[in-house]
């Protein structure tokens, strides 16, 4: 069974940067796994935030972006905002049985 | 602007099948992939399967023997059926437009199904 991993929780101060991550158990995530970053907030639906690894939807805010990074999916917030705490998930696509697959999200907490 | 709406019984027996609908407004089903996702209280999110508007499956292998999906083009809707529930199914159930960057890119409000007796 392929198993996506997150960092279970991240803690950063207001106006800071962080990188949250994502891997997969078979190896290296690349451009074909299309990774992708959806952002949920407490008691709220989740909401799509960057795919294909780097490309924004026309309501991401600019201080989200997306890379690959060390063998992993990377998303990267900077600048970061009080409103940006909340729950990331990292979704990838495995192209061989047409699958998606989440990872168990990251809590982030701005403090 | 895309909307989508879950629906159906937010409490089910154990052994019996939950059933939800999706009604998609302000974007027509066709020439897209529907998925159902779920998160279990306080988990994270797990794909379900996804649907074609043709009517083309695919599931996570995990849940793929319990896991019945349709599209009705007339009415704009995905349905899915998810049969012998247990209380390990109790969960918020989202459907989702997969874009075609292999995304979801709209979600819906989601819906809690509760199983118990």
């Amino acid at each position: 069974q392929t198993v996506v991993t997150q960092e279970p929780s991240l803690t950063v101060s207001p106006g800071g940067t962080i990188t949250l991550t994502c891997a997969s158990s078979t190896g290296a995530v690349t451009s074909s796994y299309h990774p992708s970053w959806i952002q949920q907030k407490p008691g709220q639906t989740p909401r799509a935030l960057i795919y294909s690894t780097s490309n924004k939807y026309y309501w991401t805010p600019a201080r989200f972006s997306g890379s690959l990074l060390g063998g992993k999916a990377a998303l990267t917030l900077s600048g970061v905002q009080p409103e940006d705490e909340a729950e990331y998930h990292c979704l990838l696509y495995y192209g061989g049985g047409a699958l998606w697959v989440f990872g168990g999200g990251t809590k982030l907490t701005v403090l | 602007q895309v909307q989508l709406q879950e629906s159906g019984p937010g409490l089910v027996k154990p052994s019996e099948t939950l059933s939800l609908t999706c009604t998609a407004s302000g974007v027509s089903i066709s020439g897209y992939y529907w998925s159902w996702i779920r998160q279990s209280p306080g988990k994270g999110l797990e794909w379900i399967a996804y649907i074609y508007s043709s009517g083309s499956i695919n599931y996570n292998p995990s849940l793929r023997s319990r896991v019945t999906l349709s599209v009705d083009t007339s009415r704009n809707q995905v349905s899915l059926e998810l049969s012998s529930v247990t209380a390990a199914d109790t969960a918020v159930y989202y459907c989702a437009r997969a874009g075609h960057n292999y995304d979801a890119d709209y979600w819906g409000q989601g819906t809690l199904v509760t199983v118990s007796s």
